[in-house]
């Protein structure tokens, strides 16, 4: 079956780490974003990307960073520099605006 | 810029029970309209949606209607169950594009009681 996958569920890091949160999809869909919840809130955009090798910032980029080498994936990485990385981060994908997104199962990132 | 604002929760419904939840947005132009459910620990799923106005939107007992005159797409169900407890997110996007981003509102909890 097609989906989104994103891994781990549940993740761990000391504060000032920089640590990676994978999104994979077999969906074929072009468009990939990454948000942020936070309990009692709504999504925040950090990054999406329209195209293999392009992306744009979202709403909270600022101590985020994305990459798009490969249709299929699209990883976050929570820098340092980020400074309240706990969160519930979704990962979705879309083919076309009419159709909205599909999202992934969400990684929850607690930094101690 | 686009906005959508839903109704505060949580929502405390007892089983059979009639369910509103409403939505209303603020956008140029005509934006197709959704809305999400997500369950606790999990993603988003779509649980229906309405590309032009008087659209209706239905899925699982659920509907919505695109009302344009009103900037509107509340959420009924005429008899909720234990199992729909859960998150309700309402959202917009304009169709301009692969990659056009969705605003969502900040949810709305249902809680359904036996």
């Amino acid at each position: 079956d097609g989906g989104i996958t994103q891994s781990p569920k549940y993740l761990f890091r000391k504060e000032g780490q920089n640590v990676t949160l994978s999104c994979e999809q077999n969906l074929n869909h072009d468009a990939m974003y990454w948000y942020r919840q936070d309990p009692g809130q709504g999504l925040r955009l950090i990054y999406y990307s329209q195209i293999v090798n392009d992306f744009q910032k979202g709403d909270i980029a600022e101590g985020y960073s994305v990459s798009r080498e490969k249709k299929e994936s699209f990883p976050l990485t929570v820098t340092s520099a980020q400074k309240n990385p706990t969160a519930f981060y979704l990962c979705a994908s879309s083919t076309g605006t009419s159709y909205g997104y599909t999202f992934g199962s969400g990684t929850r990132l607690t930094v101690v | 810029g686009d906005s959508v604002t839903q109704m505060e929760g949580p929502v405390t419904l007892s089983e059979e029970a009639f369910l509103t939840i409403n939505c209303t947005y603020t956008a140029t132009g005509y934006p197709s309209l959704f809305w999400y459910v997500q369950y606790p620990g999990e993603g988003l799923q779509l649980l229906l949606k309405a590309t032009k106005a008087d659209d209706k939107g239905s899925n699982k007992g659920f509907e919505a209607t695109y009302r344009k005159e009103t900037t509107s797409f509340h959420l009924e169900k005429g008899s909720v169950q234990v199992s729909d407890s859960a998150v309700y997110f309402c959202a917009l996007v304009h169709n301009t594009g692969t990659a056009s981003k969705l605003t969502f509102g900040t949810g709305t909890r249902l809680q359904v009681t036996l």
